[in-house]
């Protein structure tokens, strides 16, 4: 079955500082999705970038990037130069092959310092 | 904003009550997908509908029930509520089924809460 972990609850950065929101995710398909989330702390779900199994570069949206190992089943998400809107709860989530539902981790608290 | 509306915001009941839930997906999105999110479990998958139709489920309890009407909007029924249903619904939509690269857009959910 379908897994996502990640494991920092929470974690803490300097403006203008990168940071890496790790996820590992475990899955006996070749075919796979994985997507980040933001929820800020009004609530909303907010999409910020997708890598696709089959995709041989690493995504980027902007100041979002996905470090993608395959080998290792890890997709962390690299934000850039941290703003303090930044702050929120940041969500790993995929989807298997033929499935259209999206499986989600436990999410990690980013706080922004200024 | 997302486009997919939720309604209501927010909602307070009390134990043994039922309560309908509604969504409206963003305009050409056929499937509607429904989560509920806790601080204990997290975000749960809760139930997938493809144009009218069922087509995924996931812990959804039997006390729950959802469909999905020809207009495309969908409706999660939560019939003898107990406390520990109190959480953040969500509602989200896309425009195909089972595409692997097709993102969620989420609502801004329904805070349930049971007293």
């Amino acid at each position: 079955a379908q897994k996502i972990t990640q494991t920092q609850p929470g974690m803490f950065v300097q403006e203008k500082e990168a940071v890496t929101l790790d996820c590992t995710y475990d899955t006996s398909d070749q075919s796979y999705g994985l997507f980040w989330y933001k929820q800020p702390s009004s609530g909303e779900m907010i999409f910020l970038i997708y890598q696709g199994s089959y995709d041989e570069q690493n995504a980027t949206e902007g100041r979002y990037s996905l470090n993608f190992q395959k080998a290792r089943k890890s997709a962390n998400l690299v934000i850039s130069a941290s703003q303090l809107g930044d702050s929120a709860m940041y969500f790993c989530a995929m989807r298997e092959g033929l499935s259209g539902k999206l499986i989600f981790g436990q999410g990690t608290e980013l706080s922004v310092k200024p | 904003d997302s486009g997919v509306t939720q309604t209501p915001k927010h909602l307070i009941t009390a134990t043994g009550q039922r309560v309908t839930l509604r969504c409206s997906p963003r305009s050409g999105d056929l499937s509607v997908y429904w989560y509920q999110q806790s601080l204990d479990q997290g975000l749960q998958f809760l139930i997938q509908y493809y144009n009218g139709e069922e087509r995924a489920k996931g812990n959804i309890l039997e006390r729950f029930s959802a469909q999905q009407f020809p207009d495309l909007h969908s409706e999660l029924n939560l019939s003898s509520l107990e406390l520990g249903d109190s959480a953040l619904y969500f509602c989200a939509s896309s425009f195909g089924d089972t595409t692997i690269n097709e993102k969620l857009f989420f609502g801004s959910g329904t805070q349930l809460s049971v007293l």
